[in-house]
């Protein structure tokens, strides 16, 4: 069964400390997104890719960067963890023009 | 620009009874409108879809209907199991973009 996969499901890790959250899909799906879930659920986009080398910045400003090499990866990378940026971030993708987003499990970063 | 306004929880019902989630957007033109349902420890995964004004919406027993003159996308149903427990999206797209706008979630308990 096609899926999206995120990794790890839970990370606590120190200050400072660069962290990188992986994400790949077997759908073959072109467009893949980051969302990040603050503690009151709400959902905001911060990065979104439509294909190999494509990466743009969502609605919401984020000090993580994407990188986007192969179409079913699409990892998000910190260079220097702060409590801020603990969360959860929601990895999904969606086929061309098919309107749907398929979400991985979601990756929960505390940062101490 | 684009929003989604849903009714905010938690909401804790009895096995059996009636739901309702009052979801209405803002959007210009014809958006299509989406429920995202999130159990716990999970990605969000699609309940149900319209993209046309007076489009229903259905699955697992919920619906929802596209009413235009009114910009809203109302989830329902009739009977709630135990299992049915979990955080509701309202969101939007539009233009074909799978650019989602969600709403801020509703957190739903359901008890035997």
């Amino acid at each position: 069964e096609a899926d999206i996969y995120q990794t790890p499901r839970y990370l606590v890790i120190g200050t400072g400390k660069k962290i990188t959250l992986e994400c790949s899909q077997t759908m073959g799906h072109d467009k893949m997104y980051w969302y990040q879930q603050d503690p009151g659920m709400e959902l905001h986009l911060i990065h979104y890719s439509y294909g190999v080398n494509s990466t743009e910045k969502g609605d919401l400003s984020s000090e993580s960067t994407v990188s986007r090499i192969r179409t079913e990866h699409f990892p998000l990378t910190l260079e220097s963890a702060r409590p801020s940026h603990t969360s959860q971030y929601l990895c999904a993708s969606s086929d061309a023009g098919a309107n749907v987003l398929t979400f991985g499990a979601g990756s929960r970063l505390t940062v101490l | 620009g684009n929003s989604v306004t849903q009714m905010e929880g938690p909401v804790t019902l009895s096995e059996e009874a009636f739901l309702t989630i009052n979801c209405t957007y803002t959007a210009t033109g014809y958006p299509s409108l989406f429920w995202y349902v999130q159990y716990p420890g999970e990605g969000l995964q699609l309940l149900l879809k319209a993209t046309k004004a007076d489009d229903k919406g259905s699955n697992k027993g919920f619906e929802a209907t596209y009413r235009k003159e009114t910009t809203s996308f109302h989830l329902e149903k009739g009977s709630v199991q135990v299992s049915d427990s979990a955080v509701y999206f309202c969101a939007l797209s539009q233009g074909g973009s799978e650019k989602l706008v969600f709403g801020k979630g509703m957190k739903l308990t359901v008890n035997p």
